[in-house]
Formats: C-alpha cells, structure tokens, sequence
C-alpha cells in the first residue's frame, strides 16, 4: 500500500523568504504525486502534479516541486512567499485507484 | 465553469441520527470520490463512484454508504451518527478513468459535519 509522510507539522517563514515542504513517498510503481493546498474552511486546490516526464514541476501561484526517485521525495518549493501564502499543504500519491495524502504542514508567515 | 458543489456546508446532528450530504460534480465529470478529514486521522479516502458503480471503497464500517445518480450527482449518507463522525466531508470529481493514466481530482469547499 502506498504512504506520504510530511515531516513537519507546522512551519513559519517570514514573508520574502524561501519555502521549502518536505514530502516523502511510498509506492512501488511510478508514482503519480501532488501537492495541494487548503485555507482555513475551505476544500483542497490543486497547486501542481508531477505525472511523468521533467522531474522539475510548475504549479499554480509560483511553487514547484521536483521529484527524486532515489530519495522518494517530492518536495514543494516557492523563492518568495507572501502572506497570502499562510494555509496547509498536502502532498498525496495516486495508487490504487485513490489519492492517499500526508498529514499536512500548516504554513504560517510573519510579517 | 462551475466547481464541485457540496450541500450543505454545515450541519449539526446528534449521535443515533442520520446524515445525507449531497455532491455535484463539475459537468462532464463522471467520477465522483469522497474523503474525510478529521485533525487526528487526517484525509481519508471513503469510496469512488464512476458511472453509478461504486468502484473503490476505504476503510470505513457499513454505517457509511454512498451512490451514485444518472447525472453523477452523488450523495453521502451516514446511519447511526457517533461523535467521532464528526468531520468535514469532502467530495472530488475528475473527468479522467483511472487505470488510464493519473487521475486529477477537483475538490469541493465540504460539508462539516458536527455530531453532539
């Protein structure tokens, strides 16, 4: 069965700075892996996928994520966050039909 | 064009009673899959309807149940209601199969659900 583990429950950043979320994946297949994000209230936005192909991926909003097969990870990466930023970010892995997702990490940003 | 609609967005019920919650999928959609989210469990995966079959189906007991209509609408329905029911219910359609390449789900806002 596949797994997503995201190391870190909660992190703060100040606003301007480099973002970086960490994700790991198990699966014994080429992995179909996203990252998406949720606001107080709110459902689940899709910021990107990574399918096949560039292991470097774009999303929405200015993040990225680049996939590592020998590391099993897929982690979520922004240059410059802004306040707006602030929410919670799952990554999941498609496999047996279903998306399973990590726990989350809540992003807070400081002025 | 319009997103995935959940009906309703809050509701308050107590323990013993039952629930329906009500999905409309973005128009052409034709899979429907449901999730729970609590603080403790996080996102769990309930069941996939595609074509008014159930497809897939988490790990939940029999007191959870869903279905799937002609328009692919789908409905959610939870019988004798527990206090750790409570959660936001999330609904997400896709219009790809899977088994045909990876599957992009599109989520709804949820419905919390609140059991006293």
């Amino acid at each position: 069965a596949q797994s997503v583990t995201q190391p870190d429950i909660h992190i703060t950043v100040s606003e301007g700075a480099s973002l970086e979320l960490r994700c790991n994946y198990s699966y014994g297949a080429t992995p179909y892996l996203f990252w998406y994000v949720q606001s107080p209230g709110q459902g689940l936005q899709l910021l990107l996928k990574y399918f096949s192909g560039d292991t470097l991926v774009q999303g929405i909003k200015g993040f990225e994520a680049e996939f590592k097969r020998s590391q099993s990870s897929f982690n979520l990466r922004k240059p410059s966050v802004h306040w707006s930023d602030a929410a919670e970010y799952f990554c999941a892995v498609e496999g047996n039909e279903k998306l399973t997702f990590g726990t989350g990490t809540r992003l807070t940003i400081i002025p | 064009k319009a997103g995935v609609t959940q009906t309703p967005r809050y509701l308050i019920k107590t323990r013993g009673q039952q629930v329906t919650l009500s999905c409309s999928p973005i128009s052409g959609h034709r899979s429907v899959s449901w999730y729970q989210q609590t603080p403790g469990q996080g996102l769990q995966f309930l069941f996939e309807y595609f074509s008014e079959t159930q497809r897939n189906k988490g790990n939940f007991p029999g007191r959870f149940s869903g279905r799937q209509f002609s328009n692919s609408r789908s409905e959610m329905n939870v019988s004798t209601l527990e206090l750790g029911d409570s959660a936001l219910y999330l609904c997400a359609s896709s219009g790809q199969v899977y088994n045909s390449g990876a599957n992009v789900l599109t989520f709804g806002a949820g419905s919390r659900l609140t059991v006293l």
